[in-house]
């Protein structure tokens, strides 16, 4: 069975501080990985990888998979308060027309 | 501007009805996904459509009905067979083999049954 497991499921940080979100997979046929960001309602897209090693990066978040180990992480730097939100990691397979696996999902609450 | 628009955002009922969740986009994608989100879980696929006339159901279809008569709409009804139907339900859109496919939510319906 496909599934996507992240961690931790929620965290708190101080303004500042730098945050390591991590998301594990088991899936066959692997296509993509995907990280969103969900503030209060809709998700907006962040990030997605395909190939091992290859940091994508956008201001003070990043992002790497690790096709071999199976995860891939999101590292924000410089935490704001602005950063508070779920973050959702999604796994795409080659196969089937329903090919998108969410994980839970990390709440991380940034505060002052 | 183009984007999914989720009506209503928030939706009482009682126990016993069923209700309709509306979802339309303008952005000219061919596929459509309802999905639900509890607390503590990930977002669970109700029903997926990939073209107009064509869904299919996803992992807990149970309960709940859609139909795909236009590219634009997607709506989702609750029926009062779900059992557990208080819960925040978004709808998605994709553009299949376009860039990387990823999908774009609605902002999301809040249903609360008393």
């Amino acid at each position: 069975e496909d599934k996507v497991v992240q961690s931790p499921l929620s965290l708190v940080v101080h303004e500042g501080d730098t945050v390591t979100l991590n998301c594990s997979y088991e899936v066959t046929n692997f296509r993509s990985l995907l990280w969103y960001k969900q503030e209060k309602k809709a998700p907006t897209f962040l990030f997605m990888l395909t190939s091992s090693g290859i940091e994508k990066k956008s201001g003070r978040l990043s992002s790497i998979l690790d096709k071999k180990e199976l995860f891939s992480i999101l590292n924000i730097t410089a935490t704001q308060t602005g950063d508070s939100a779920v973050y959702l990691c999604a796994v795409k397979v080659k196969t089937g027309a329903n090919n998108l696996f969410f994980g839970t999902g990390t709440r991380l609450t940034v505060i002052p | 501007d183009g984007g999914i628009t989720q009506s209503p955002k928030y939706l009482f009922r009682k126990e016993g009805q069923n209700v309709t969740l509306s979802c339309e986009q303008n952005l000219n994608h061919d596929a459509m996904y309802w999905y639900r989100q509890d607390p503590g879980q990930g977002l669970r696929l109700i029903y997926y459509s990939q073209i107009v006339n064509d869904f299919q159901k996803g992992d807990i279809a149970e309960g709940y009905s859609v139909s795909r008569e236009k590219k634009e709409s997607f709506p989702l009804t609750v029926t009062s067979a779900q059992k557990n139907p208080t819960a925040f339900y978004l709808c998605a859109s994709s553009m299949p083999g376009q860039g990387s496919g990823e999908l774009f939510f609605g902002e999301g319906s809040r249903l609360t049954v008393l």
